[in-house]
Parts: structure tokens; sequence; C-alpha cells
């Protein structure tokens, strides 16, 4: 079962534009990430953030958490054709859930040139 | 450091066959998990091993099973094949500790006619 929705499911800029991505969740976590999957192929991992942060930064990535509204939100700055591809939030329950991360539905990204 | 490595990468399997995926970890990595993605269910924790024992399992029928070998190589096994198995399976590799990043190969798709 997904562990919660992303928001929007499809986003279509062009290049230079920023991009936004949110994504909402129902239990409590240890950390959240983001990964991107091009094409069907396997997951990258962009960025994690710890229960306890509220921003991190990672080259043109931001990343937000409030815990008090279980959500976050991925910007890409400066967009590029090549960061066209599907992007995922995924939870970490931690404790006893080793290797288990509980993905949202995706936000597939089209950047175009 | 080699990748995560899944082999083989594109299978094609008839209703009521047995199918073996295989997936050798990043060097170091004594953690496994397998997922399953399908249009319809999206990303789906399976099971995670680690040194050799089952930790973790998420909620799949019995015919989905796995096992780690002492090299950390893992395999997973689905038996009796249903028309609903068609999926792209991803194996992720991390250190082992608690969930962090997890490192995915490219996946092994499953066509079940």
């Amino acid at each position: 079962s997904q562990q919660g929705e992303e928001d929007p499911q499809a986003l279509s800029i062009q290049e230079g534009e920023n991009a936004t991505m949110n994504c909402s969740y129902k239990t409590s976590i240890n950390n959240l990430q983001w990964y991107r999957q091009n094409s069907g192929r396997g997951l990258v991992h962009l960025i994690l953030i710890r229960s306890n942060e509220r921003e991190k930064h990672s080259g043109r990535l931001r990343v937000t958490l409030d815990t008090s509204k279980k959500s976050s939100s991925l910007l890409i700055t400066a967009s590029r054709a090549a960061d066209t591809a599907s992007y995922f939030c995924a939870t970490d329950a931690g404790g006893t859930s080793y290797g288990k991360l509980t993905f949202g539905q995706g936000t597939i990204l089209t950047v175009h040139p | 450091k080699a990748g995560v490595t899944q082999t083989p990468r594109y299978l094609i399997k008839t209703r009521g066959q047995q199918v073996t995926l295989s997936c050798s970890p990043i060097s170091g990595h004594r953690s496994v998990s397998w997922y399953q993605q399908t249009p319809g269910q999206g990303l789906q924790f399976l099971f995670e091993y680690f040194s050799e024992t089952q930790r973790n399992k998420g909620n799949f029928p019995g015919r989905f099973s796995g096992r780690q070998f002492s090299n950390s190589r893992s395999e997973m096994n689905v038996s009796t094949l249903e028309l609903g198995d068609s999926a792209l399976y991803l194996c992720a590799s991390s250190p082992g500790g608690v969930t962090g990043e997890l490192f995915f190969g490219e996946g092994s798709r499953l066509t079940v006619l």
C-alpha cells in the first residue's frame, strides 16, 4: 500500500523554470527520501531528510519537511531537459522497518528544451 | 565500486511457471531489499535480507520468496506465476544498519503471458 499522495501527478515545464513536487504521508517517520526514475529503470537516490530537519539542500535540489503536516516538498531549480523523469518520495518508519521504504505514486516531470 | 547488478534484465514466462531473479549488491553492502513496481500498485516492498536472514517482509503471498547467500548476493523466486505478477522487480542494497539511502539496480522486467 502507498504511504501517501504526491502532487501533482504530472508536471510539464520549460528548461530554466523551477519544478516543485509535494508529498504527503500518513504515519510517523524516521526520515523521508526522494528518488528519481528514468523510463522504468532503477531508482536513483536524490536526497534524505531526517524527521528532526526542516530543510535540506543538495545542488539544485531543496527539500522541506513539515512533520506536523506530514508533508514534504522537492524543489528543483533551473530545470534541465535531463531532469525529465519520475520523482518519488519514500518514507522510512525506522525501528525494525529494515530495508522498507514506503513510496508515493510519483510525479512525472517533463522539462521541455 | 560497481553498482547493484540484477539478472536477467528481461524475461517472459507463462502462467503457472516459476521464475528466479538474481541480485548482486554493491561490494560491502550486507542488506538487500526487493521491491515490485507495477502501474497499478506502484512500488511495493517485498522483503529484506541481512546476513542471510530475512529481517522484514511485505504483504505478499507465499508464492514470493527469497534468500541471501553468504556473499550477500540474493535471489527471489516467484512460483505459480499469475498474470498480475508482471512487473519490474527492483533490488536495492545498503550497508545494513538502519535503513537510509538505498542503492537500486536497473531491475528485472517480468512479463507473464
